[in-house]
């Protein structure tokens, strides 16, 4: 069956990396996605990877996936305030037509 | 840019009142999905539309029903609200073919019932 696991919080110092972990059980995910929630807004994708890959980066975030473990992470470098949100992972198998969502990690960021 | 709306941000209804949610996507996009989202609990699917009048229960469809008369629009409906469907709806809409599936989202609508 599917299930998609975070942590529901993170607290870091504006400046420093953030890693924001994941856990999935579905070995047949095609591609992963990483959310992000501002304060009362909806989704919006930040990044996705494809599950033939294992490392992606763009910009200040990197994307690890480790497909013999089922683990996702997300690293935020140089880590601002305006990134305090939640972050949700998510996967989709290829053949379902939903994708299944963790539970969310909130990410604070302190001065 | 792909845009998903929803008709109201906030919403207040009494217990008891039938309640349409509606959610407008405006980038021809074959599904669309109904969550709810509460504290800790994450995103949960209430219902999903593969295409026009077609629907498919989530994991909490009761108290809900839902309509896709118009490829561009989903409706959630709510009969008899009650007190426990106090949360944050999100609409999400997702591309088939030609997409790495990923879905997009409203704004949501933060609905209290009193």
């Amino acid at each position: 069956g599917e299930d998609v696991e975070q942590s529901l919080f993170l607290s870091v110092r504006e400046g420093d990396s953030s890693v924001i972990n994941c856990t999935y059980t579905d070995s047949s995910s095609t591609y992963l996605y990483w959310y992000k929630q501002e304060p009362g807004a909806g989704l919006q994708l930040l990044t996705y990877i494809f599950s033939n890959m294992d490392m992606k980066q763009d910009q200040r975030l990197t994307v690890l996936l480790n497909k013999k473990d089922k683990h996702l992470s997300l690293r935020i470098a140089d880590t601002q305030t305006g990134d305090s949100a939640i972050y949700f992972c998510a996967e989709w198998a290829g053949t379902a037509s939903k994708l299944t969502f963790g539970t969310g990690t909130r990410l604070q960021v302190t001065l | 840019d792909v845009k998903v709306t929803q008709s109201s941000r906030y919403l207040v209804k009494r217990t008891g009142e039938k309640v349409f949610l509606e959610c407008v996507q405006d980038m021809d996009h074959e599904n669309m999905f109904w969550y709810r989202q509460d504290p800790g609990l994450g995103l949960r699917l209430i219902y999903f539309s593969y295409d026009v009048k077609m629907k498919e229960k989530g994991d909490i469809p009761e108290g809900y029903s839902v309509s896709r008369e118009k490829k561009e629009r989903f409706s959630l409906i709510l009969e008899s609200a009650s007190t426990n469907q106090t949360s944050m709806y999100l609409c999400a809409s997702r591309k088939i073919s030609g997409s790495v599936g990923e879905q997009y989202f409203g704004p949501g609508t933060r609905l209290t019932v009193t």
